[in-house]
């Protein structure tokens, strides 16, 4: 069963870049997008973006063009990178996978989430 | 962006009991629905796909409706493990969307 799990500094200070990796184990990159969501202390969840396999990539426009998301096959690994963060963007940020069938998406599998706080 | 709506925002029950939440779009979106289920300090988890598709190694009390604007999900014989806020997403079109979350308490 394939299995996500994110990486990346806990706390980031506002102003700066968030940066996350996520890493993908027992599953192929091949044939799915892989994207990321964030959920807010408390809050429901926020798509921010996500890559195809073949480096198409599209964002969450709410986030203003602060978003680059990337794909690495051959480490199996793909990232985010979120410029000028305040403290809106304090939340768990999830990896997860996207199986598209005919034309039908569906996130059906998700890393366990990294909670980024924004603080000086 | 679709908005989503999903009613109640929290609901009571007892194990054994039949639960359903409704999901609405603010526009139609076919069967391009999902929902997932979030236990307290975990990832969400997938259970319908389109509408009304089980994902694999789902238990088959969930079970989801619906089509256009209005959605269900229900729950029959509601279990200990059923405890959790459940999440409607809409895959219809960019940004995909999520409902606000239904609490449900055992």
């Amino acid at each position: 069963q394939v299995q996500l799990q994110e990486s990346g500094p806990g706390l980031v200070k506002p102003s700066e870049t968030l940066s996350l990796t996520c890493t993908v184990s027992n599953g192929s990159i091949s044939n799915f997008y892989w994207t990321w969501i964030r959920q807010s202390p408390g809050k429901s969840l926020q798509w921010i973006a996500y890559v195809q396999d073949n480096g198409r990539t599209d964002n969450n426009p709410a986030l203003k063009n602060r978003v680059t998301i990337s794909l690495d096959t051959s480490k199996k690994e793909f990232s985010l990178r979120l410029m000028s963060v305040t403290a809106a963007d304090t939340a768990v940020y999830y990896c997860a996978r996207v199986r598209v069938i005919r034309g039908f998406s569906r996130i059906d599998f998700w890393g366990p989430g990294a909670l980024v706080t924004v603080s000086s | 962006d679709i908005q989503m709506t999903q009613s109640p925002s929290s609901l009571s029950a007892s194990v054994g009991d039949r639960v359903t939440i409704t999901c609405r779009a603010i526009q139609r979106i076919n069967t391009y629905l999902n929902w997932y289920r979030q236990k307290p300090g975990k990832a969400p988890q997938l259970l319908i796909y389109g509408a009304s598709n089980l994902h694999s190694e789902v238990p088959s009390r969930f079970s989801g409706s619906g089509s256009g604007t209005e959605f269900t999900l229900t729950i029959t014989s509601l279990q200990p493990d059923d405890s959790a806020t459940y999440y409607c997403q809409q895959s219809y079109n960019f940004p995909w969307t999520f409902g606000q979350g239904t609490k449900v308490e055992i």
